[in-house]
């Protein structure tokens, strides 16, 4: 069964640019079922979806983060990585990726759902 | 604040039944459906309920999800002490060209 497990720096400096990488295992992030996401946890705080990526390029992005954001993808690697730039203190969290399905690689968003989860990364943004 | 509102806390003795309630508005439960997310302490969310009330395979079917409206609520039977954790809902919002909205969470207390 498929298997995300996050990486990257845990901390970042002010201003800069948060890069982390998610790796999947168990399944081909070129397969037509998944959309891959990127989801973020402050500490002591609930859930934000950040945005998905289909293995095309195909994006939806947070509308609160939009301007912030650049999700994508590389085959080859059977990773997906996520760009958040200008990072202040608010964008400390842990940050998860997780995957929801396509039907016959249609994503239909209204009803969908994230499964599995990656384990998760802390990120820190502080000088 | 949470697009989706849950109450912070809910408690209950072993073997009770408890409810966790999730409001929304007609962009987002009212029009879409509702997951719910188990994460226990120090782990990742897992999916709990999908499509409202469907369970994933291997979720015992002491839990289960229903939606009405604008609201959804998840229920807990037979509450045991591993069922103690944070639960958050989750649906797709249409508004700004769709996301996905959390509710705050709900902190289970198993007492």
């Amino acid at each position: 069964q498929l298997q995300l497990q996050e990486s990257g720096p845990g901390l970042v400096k002010p201003s800069e640019t948060l890069s982390l990488t998610c790796t999947v295992s168990g399944g081909s992030i070129s397969s037509s079922s998944y959309y891959w996401g990127w989801i973020r946890q402050p500490p002591g705080k609930g859930l934000e979806w950040i945005g998905s990526i289909y293995y095309s390029g195909s994006t939806y992005y947070n509308p609160s983060l939009k301007s912030r954001v650049t999700i994508s993808v590389d085959t080859s690697k059977n990773q997906f990585s996520l760009k958040l730039s200008s990072v202040t203190a608010a964008d400390t969290a842990v940050y998860y990726c997780a995957s929801s399905i396509t039907i016959f690689g249609v994503v239909i968003w209204p009803h969908n759902w994230f499964d599995p989860w990656g384990q998760g990364t802390l990120v820190t943004v502080s000088s | 604040q949470s697009v989706l509102t849950q109450p912070p806390s809910a408690s209950g003795t072993p073997g009770q039944r408890v409810t966790i309630s999730c409001s929304g508005s007609s962009s987002n439960i009212g029009s879409n459906t509702v997951n719910w997310y188990q994460q226990l302490p120090g782990t990742a969310p897992k999916l709990l309920i999908y499509s409202n009330n469907q369970r994933p395979s291997g979720v015992p079917d002491r839990f289960s999800g229903s939606k009405s409206g604008t609201s959804a609520s998840l229920a807990i039977s037979g509450l045991q002490s591993e069922d103690e954790a944070d639960y958050y809902c989750a649906a797709w919002d249409d508004s700004l060209n769709g996301h996905w909205v959390f509710g705050g969470g709900t902190k289970l207390t198993v007492l």
